[in-house]
């Protein structure tokens, strides 16, 4: 069972276009969604963080929007940069819960041509 | 400062084979977790942790066992090994809600 779907699967930008990543999730629970980036060989890393109580948040060039009532959120790079070329994973987790599990979506592989 | 530091690195295991796993996390989290990674399909839970001497199951737990005897320190056990269980795998560990630390991955294959 996808608690959290993810698209596009993959996704290809020249240097400095704003390429947008999608997540939708099922269970209304879910309170904390984070994005994560991994480079090849690495493990994933934080990249930035949302709670439902906010509809947007930007940490640098990286923005997350957030449509609460659409049960979707998504992130956006602003003026990307060959050295944002990676894979990202939106994911959801429910505090209720007290296990910090994290539910991912399958994952975005963008290309960032220069 | 180390991190969650995941041993080995790369295995190449034959069918039935056996092998453990290790995750150890210097930051005294609480919770810790394994995760197996295929193309396409994310990262899935296996197992995980929310304390010294818990394990609870995943997502995926099947052909999978883990111990957690020490608090820094997650085991992912694999008793027969099966060419299914080729995958990359992930430990990773939090304070709960919040950031999750992963370690670099082992890749595991079985032939």
């Amino acid at each position: 069972q996808q608690q959290v779907k993810q698209s596009p699967q993959s996704l290809i930008v020249q240097k400095g276009g704003i390429p947008i990543i999608n997540c939708a999730y099922e269970n209304t629970a879910f309170d904390y969604f984070p994005w994560y980036q991994q480079f090849p060989g690495k493990g994933p890393a934080l990249l930035i963080a949302i709670r439902p109580d906010v509809s947007e948040k930007k940490e640098g060039r990286f923005t997350i929007s957030f449509n609460k009532s659409a049960k979707q959120f998504s992130l956006h790079i602003m003026d990307s940069q060959p050295g944002d070329s990676a894979t990202y994973f939106c994911a959801a987790s429910m505090g209720s819960s007290n296990t910090g599990k994290l539910i991912f979506g399958q994952g975005t592989t963008l290309q960032v041509k220069p | 400062n180390a991190g969650v530091t995941q041993t080995p690195k790369f295995r190449v295991l034959k069918t039935g084979q056996s092998m453990t796993l290790l995750c150890a996390q210097d930051m005294n989290h609480e919770y810790m977790y394994w995760y197996r990674q295929d193309p396409g399909m994310g990262l899935r839970l296996i197992h995980y942790s929310v304390g010294e001497g818990t394990t609870a199951k995943g997502e995926v737990p099947d052909g999978y066992n883990v111990s957690r005897l020490k608090k820094q320190n997650f085991l992912l056990g694999l008793e027969s090994a099966a060419p299914s269980q080729t995958s990359v795998y992930f430990c990773a560990s939090s304070h709960g809600q919040g950031r999750a630390f992963f370690g670099q991955g082992t890749r595991l294959t079985v032939v």
